[in-house]
């Protein structure tokens, strides 16, 4: 079993549509997640934090659930411009790595 | 914000050359710093961690003799690619976390590597 997993996707909707994405990671001690977003041919960049009460900035809204050992990433109202691979990232206990999940496609049409 | 430089952006080289890649925190110090190489359409894989003043940590498959890694500075890595085979084109991308806030971890513009 991979360490972090992700649906690859593509996902492709339509632009105002709201998509959501999980994340699952199979170590019970890791302590910190993120969500990173990566255009074609450039570097992941962060989106945000994921905080166990859960976190919002503007149309995204990300999830932990460490009963379950997922998180999640949901985009309302997406736009064209988030059209590109999200990455999930999982930090491990001793805060040594961090572990890439293969990321998850998101194809935003007019 | 942290920033970290990386270069060069892209290079071609003969295959049995090698080529030396920087990764440069700008404005913070990174005791460690992340060499990860992702292949199209894969994800970020983790080759090394990089420690300030100490050898590098190596992934299990990724060769030591052939990926040097040196961390001589508190701003400064490099990866070099030896005697480098076309199978090592990839997407080379360096990562480091400032430790003054809690901003996960900011990553280099990655560098293109193709052998010829």
């Amino acid at each position: 079993r991979k360490e972090v997993e992700q649906d690859p996707g593509p996902f492709n909707v339509p632009e105002g549509a709201t998509v959501a994405f999980n994340c699952t990671y199979s170590n019970s001690a890791s302590q910190s997640f993120f969500w990173y977003r990566q255009d074609c041919r450039k570097e992941p960049k962060l989106l945000m934090s994921v905080y166990s009460s859960g976190n919002e900035d503007g149309r995204f809204t990300a999830q932990l659930n460490r009963a379950s050992q997922y998180i999640s990433l949901l985009i309302r109202d997406s736009k064209l411009s988030d059209s590109a691979t999200y990455l999930c990232v999982v930090m491990d206990s001793s805060a040594s790595k961090i572990i890439f999940g293969s990321g998850t496609r998101l194809s935003i049409r007019p | 914000g942290a920033v970290v430089s990386q270069h060069p952006s892209r290079v071609i080289c003969k295959s049995g050359t090698s080529v030396k890649i920087e990764c440069r925190s700008l404005d913070f110090q990174a005791t460690t710093m992340f060499w990860y190489r992702q292949f199209p359409k894969q994800s970020l894989m983790l080759m090394a961690t990089s420690n300030e003043g100490s050898k590098a940590t190596y992934e299990q498959g990724v060769e030591k003799d052939k990926f040097l890694i040196n961390h001589a500075s508190l701003t400064l890595s490099t990866l070099t690619v030896t005697s480098a085979h076309p199978e090592d084109s990839s997407f080379y991308i360096c990562s480091a976390r400032d430790n003054r806030g809690s901003w996960g971890y900011t990553f280099g513009s990655g560098t293109r590597l193709t052998v010829v």
